[in-house]
């Protein structure tokens, strides 16, 4: 079965940028979707379609993608940052896989 | 303001069934694709399914897991989706998500005997 592959942590100081990968085959073809979930909250997307930004999310987040992988980056990271961050794609078939996730950490 | 409001879960045994509901509100409901994704404690995310909107045909796709035994339908009269889970196994058990770009806040369903 298709699988996207995310580092399980990031740790990054406050104001230092953090990226946050996540690989898969077919993110050559298809989408990545980049959401954030903080403790006991539903998930909220960060990014759409690679490196869309929905207007309610701060510009310290944007999305890229290159090849096999796709990128969420967070400039001039701040406490509240803190979360897990999820990517999300689709296999050939339409169907969707997520990333394990990764806990990015704000020291 | 977009809403999405999860109920109908709960305790169920194994083998039984539930049907969760989300009720819709603040977009077009009728033009959208929804999705039910799952979160088992302490674990990530996982789609179950979705379904199109009737305009591109209504289908449903699911995931593996949950093939043959749950169903996602919707009632674009009443802004609500559906999730039918049939046959439920121990490893159903999870915080249930129905979301279109937004998320609702999610209903808990404990399969347990």
């Amino acid at each position: 079965s298709y699988e996207l592959t995310q580092p399980p942590s990031v740790s990054v100081s406050p104001g230092q940028t953090a990226r946050i990968s996540c690989s898969g085959d077919a993110l050559t073809k298809q989408y990545a979707y980049w959401y954030q979930q903080k403790p006991g909250q539903a998930p909220v997307m960060v990014i759409h379609k690679d490196n869309e930004r929905p207007s309610w999310i701060p510009e310290r987040f944007s999305g890229s993608s290159s090849g096999t992988t796709v990128a969420l980056t967070i400039s001039g990271v701040q406490a509240e940052d803190e979360a897990d961050y999820y990517c999300q794609s689709s296999d050939s078939s339409g169907s969707w896989v997520f990333g394990g996730g990764t806990k990015l950490t704000v020291l | 303001e977009v809403q999405l409001v999860e109920s109908g879960g709960g305790l169920v045994k194994p083998g039984g069934s539930l049907r969760l509901s989300c009720a819709a509100s603040g977009f077009t409901f009728s033009d959208a694709w929804m999705s039910w994704v799952r979160q088992a404690p302490g674990k990530g995310l996982e789609w179950v399914g979705r379904i199109k909107s009737k305009a591109q045909g209504g289908t449903t796709d699911y995931a593996a897991p949950v093939k043959g035994r749950f169903t996602i339908s919707r009632d674009d009269s009443k802004n609500t989706l559906y999730l039918q889970m049939n046959s439920l196994k121990t490893e159903d058990t999870a915080l249930y998500y129905c979301m279109s770009g937004f998320w609702g806040q999610g209903t808990m369903v404990t399969v347990s005997s």
